[in-house]
């Protein structure tokens, strides 16, 4: 069975500066792997995914993520942080783009 | 863009009462899903559907829940008698996995249920 972990609960940055949302993961076969981010009272919003391909990928408003298959990793990024990035972010992983689990979330806060 | 929509974005109801969420996926995705999230906690994965039956669901998808695709558009959550901890907010899910490269999952804006 799939799993993914967020070690952070909580990752503050000041604007302007580089942000990292770290993701773990454990999965069987090939990982699909997701970011989505939460709004307030908001629904989850895709960001990103690795299906396959570059290691790299870049998403929605200037987050970029990093397949690292030794580290089964895929960590969140942004070179230089806005305020109004500041949300809940939460890295999924699925088998063949079905069933996702979700990690416990990261809240970012990006500090003026 | 297209966009999965959810009715209603809120509803209160009691102990025990029978409620249905509502949930109109993208209109050419063939898998829909339903998870939810306590305030405040994770999100967990409930139940997938494809080709008008289920194809997988958690341990949290009890007998007290049923899904539904009752004509070509709509995907409903029945819960028959809700207890005070399926207070949450719900989430419906479509996607077209397996065609292209797409895979990713849309979401609804959410129910939130309140059960008193």
């Amino acid at each position: 069975a799939q799993s993914v972990a967020q070690p952070e609960d909580q990752v503050n940055v000041a604007e302007g500066n580089p942000l990292t949302v770290k993701c773990t993961y454990s999965v069987s076969g090939n990982p699909y792997l997701f970011w989505y981010v939460q709004y307030p009272n908001r629904g989850l919003q895709f960001l990103l995914k690795y299906i396959t391909g570059d290691n790299l990928v870049k998403g929605s408003y200037g987050f970029e993520a990093e397949f690292n298959k030794s580290q089964t990793s895929f960590h969140l990024k942004k070179p230089s942080a806005l305020v109004s990035d500041s949300a809940l972010y939460f890295c999924a992983v699925s088998d063949y783009g079905q069933n996702f689990v979700f990690g416990p979330g990261t809240r970012l806060s990006v500090l003026p | 863009e297209p966009e999965v929509t959810q009715t209603p974005s809120h509803q209160v109801t009691q102990m025990g009462q029978e409620v249905i969420l509502r949930c109109v996926p993208i209109s050419n995705h063939l898998y829909f899903y339903w998870y939810r999230q306590i305030l405040g906690q994770k999100v967990e994965f409930l139940v997938s559907f494809y080709n008008n039956e289920i194809s997988e669901k958690s341990e949290i998808f009890d007998d007290q829940f049923s899904v539904e695709r009752p004509d070509g558009s709509n995907f409903t959550l029945k819960i028959r008698s809700t207890k005070l901890e399926d207070s949450a907010m719900y989430f419906c899910a479509s996607s077209d996995a397996g065609t292209g490269d797409s895979y990713e999952q849309y979401f609804g804006p959410g129910t939130r249920l309140t059960v008193t």
